[in-house]
């Protein structure tokens, strides 16, 4: 079964750096990612795609500081210079096979 | 660039149907290979995939939702739209509408949508 693992928080100060995590399912390690933005009583906004090389794909007008990576079944998104604006709600998305998964989403504050 | 926008009812009564249409504007809905898809997010919670259509009418549905739902696309209007049968309290939600197949690019504002 198709399914992403995200934890549900996390928080760093302002003007570092951190790292979200999510992680495909057994068995679909290979698969790519698509991380969403949301901020506070917002719609979603597509960042990037990442795909099982690392490769990524951003959106447009996506800061250079949000960057992704990837290893094995894990994903990455990295945020640099952490700005107070930052602060939202972050879900990774996968699809195949017919069906597309959300994550259960982090909640990331920044100090 | 690429603009969607939901519309529809804001409440609608347990048992009966929930329809919203979702209007592209600054792209053809029958360009490319596009699929067009829904997705809804309950107070409070995370995001769940509904189900996306092709302009050409393949479908593709959320397997918890697929015997209440219809998604369908009407090219002469640039619109797509969701049906979602016999709805009940936990339907209640904010529903976006997004570009899609795999990754949703862009997304609209989303409308919430109360069942009572």
């Amino acid at each position: 079964q198709l399914v992403l693992t995200q934890s549900p928080s996390a928080s760093a100060s302002l003007g570092a750096s951190v790292k979200l995590t999510c992680t495909l399912s057994s068995g679909h390690s290979t698969y790519a990612i698509a991380w969403h933005q949301q901020l506070p009583e917002k719609g979603p906004r597509y960042l990037m795609k990442i795909n099982s090389d690392g490769s990524h794909a951003k959106g447009d007008g996506i800061p250079d500081r949000f960057s992704g990576s990837s290893s094995g079944a894990e994903r990455y998104l990295t945020i640099s210079s952490l700005q107070s604006e930052d602060e939202a709600d972050y879900y990774c998305q996968t699809w195949g096979s017919g069906i597309v998964v959300f994550g259960g989403g982090a909640r990331l504050t920044v100090l | 660039q690429v603009q969607l926008q939901e519309s529809g009812p804001g409440l609608v009564k347990p048992s009966e149907t929930l329809s919203l249409t979702c209007t592209v504007s600054g792209a053809s809905i029958s360009s490319s290979t596009n699929y067009w898809g829904w997705i809804r997010q309950p107070p409070g919670e995370g995001l769940e995939w509904i189900g996306s259509a092709s302009d050409s009418g393949r479908t593709e549905y959320n397997p918890s939702l697929k015997s209440r739902v219809t998604i369908s696309v009407d090219t002469s209007k640039n619109q797509f739209s969701l049906r979602l049968r016999s709805v009940i309290g936990a339907d209640t939600a904010v529903y976006y509408c997004a570009r899609g197949q795999g990754w949703f690019d862009p997304w609209g504002q989303g409308t919430l949508v109360t069942v009572s």
